[in-house]
């Protein structure tokens, strides 16, 4: 099926320190989402991204997380600054349209130390 | 409360059986879709097979297919003829038409498949 790839596989940091977390989406995709799974829980959405906007984020995208997607580029989760309980694998998805079939990448676990 | 509610957290089969892997849900929209994915040991979530809350068909995709009871609002996934490689954690999602583009995930089941 249709490729999100996410770079990198694993970053680890201190805390206080800034991350960005790299995916790069299916290629005709429009709308792009990170979601965050803590160890042994469910996937929770953070936040969507359409048209070079934020369109809904939910209560665990804090104001220290910021998204983008300069000129289509990769779409980027900016953590600024970290702190422990950032540590999780997240997953970036995309789909082509609203209430598409969302492609999810192989996430990203980040350790904050 | 939960939207997405996938009561087995494990599962177990030896290889060539038939599984069929519970998820229920909630919901107050006329449309929604329910999804199943599949978490592999390298990380990647695999998307395997939606269900589209209008739709009367049985949705099949190779060795999966679906029971979908509306009424009960439940979705069952139906994985035939197991293979080792079919171990992994299963995933039931559910994405309503509301005002909100969100995928609400249940919490999985991990199955192990004996050779």
């Amino acid at each position: 099926g249709p490729k999100v790839l996410q770079i990198p596989s694993h970053q680890i940091i201190d805390m206080g320190q800034m991350v960005t977390l790299n995916c790069d989406p299916v290629s005709n995709h429009l709308y792009f989402y990170w979601y965050k799974q803590i160890l042994g829980q469910q996937m929770e959405f953070l936040v969507n991204f359409y048209n070079g906007k934020v369109m809904e984020k939910s209560k665990l995208f804090k104001d220290q997380f910021s998204v983008e997607r300069p000129d289509g580029s990769y779409f980027t989760l900016k953590i600024q600054p970290t702190a422990l309980e950032d540590s999780a694998v997240y997953f970036c998805a995309s789909s082509f349209d609203w209430g598409n079939t969302l492609y999810f990448g192989a996430g990203t676990r980040l350790s904050v130390l | 409360a939960e939207k997405v509610i996938q009561v087995w957290s494990t599962a177990s089969r030896q290889e060539g059986e038939e599984l069929t892997l519970d998820c229920s849900y909630e919901t107050s929209q006329v449309l929604y879709h329910l999804f199943w994915y599949k978490h592999l040991l390298s990380g990647e979530m695999v998307f395997l097979i939606r269900q589209t809350s209008s739709s009367t068909a049985k949705e099949r995709s190779g060795r999966y297919s679906v029971v979908f009871q509306k009424s009960l609002k439940s979705i069952s996934l139906i994985i035939s003829a197991l293979q080792p490689d079919d171990s992994g954690k299963y995933f039931c999602a559910l994405w309503e038409r509301s005002n909100y583009n969100v995928l609400y995930f249940g919490s999985g089941t991990k199955l192990t498949v004996e050779p």
